[in-house]
């Protein structure tokens, strides 16, 4: 049962244009949301994250934005540049069901593809 | 970056073989992971420590064993590989975890592993 999911497998985008990635929830005990980037060979390397008690959460180029009601987040970055072609995987963190926070549970990744 | 490293950094085995992963960290972190990633399926948790011997099980953790004998280390052993175990491999980091305030995670470079 996947309760993490990001439904698009990958986006192509010009460079300077918006690239919006989307994410959906299942579990309402999570409270916390992370974005991960990463590229071939590499380890993720974290990219920015938002809590429940927020609907929006701003650094730089990436802002996450987050709708309880909906179960959904996603992450737009503007403008667009082709060194954030890369996978990026969302990630919840909650209470589970022997009440531990703390794990993160990951979707299955996007792939964003910045065309110059 | 947060002093993380994995070895090796590749390995081919064979069917019914004992391999052995090892992750070092040099920040002196609490808690550590082992995740698998997989096409489709994103990071996947296998075990996690949360102090030095104190380890449990996470979503995956079938075929696999864990042992943190140190602070900075954290060894994930496949007892007889199989196929199925095909995958790359990360290690992760945190100051905490478990204990009610998240804290991102930090991973390694990863180690890909081939059963044959």
């Amino acid at each position: 049962d996947q309760q993490v999911k990001q439904n698009s497998p990958s986006l192509r985008v010009q460079e300077g244009r918006i690239s919006i990635l989307n994410c959906d929830y299942t579990n309402s005990m999570f409270d916390y949301f992370l974005w991960y980037k990463k590229y071939p060979a590499e380890g993720p390397t974290f990219l920015i994250s938002i809590s429940s008690i927020k609907d929006k959460n701003e650094d730089g180029r990436f802002t996450v934005f987050l709708n309880k009601s909906a179960k959904h987040l996603s992450l737009h970055i503007v403008p667009s540049q082709p060194g954030d072609s890369a996978v990026y995987f969302c990630a919840a963190s909650g209470k589970d069901g022997s009440g531990n926070t703390g794990k993160l549970i990951f979707g299955q990744g996007t792939t964003l593809q910045v065309k110059p | 970056d947060a002093g993380i490293t994995q070895s090796p950094r590749h390995k081919v085995t064979e069917t019914g073989t004992p391999v052995t992963l090892r992750c070092h960290q040099t920040e002196n972190h609490r808690y550590m992971y082992w995740y698998r990633q997989d096409p489709g399926h994103g990071l996947r948790l296998i075990h996690y420590s949360y102090g030095v011997k104190d380890t449990d099980k996470g979503e995956v953790s079938d075929g696999y064993s864990v042992s943190r004998s140190k602070t900075e280390d954290f060894l994930l052993t496949l007892e007889s590989a199989t196929s199925s175990q095909t995958s790359v491999y990360f290690c992760a980091i945190s100051e905490t975890g478990l204990a009610g305030n998240y804290n991102e995670q930090f991973f390694g470079p990863g180690t890909r592993l081939t059963v044959l």
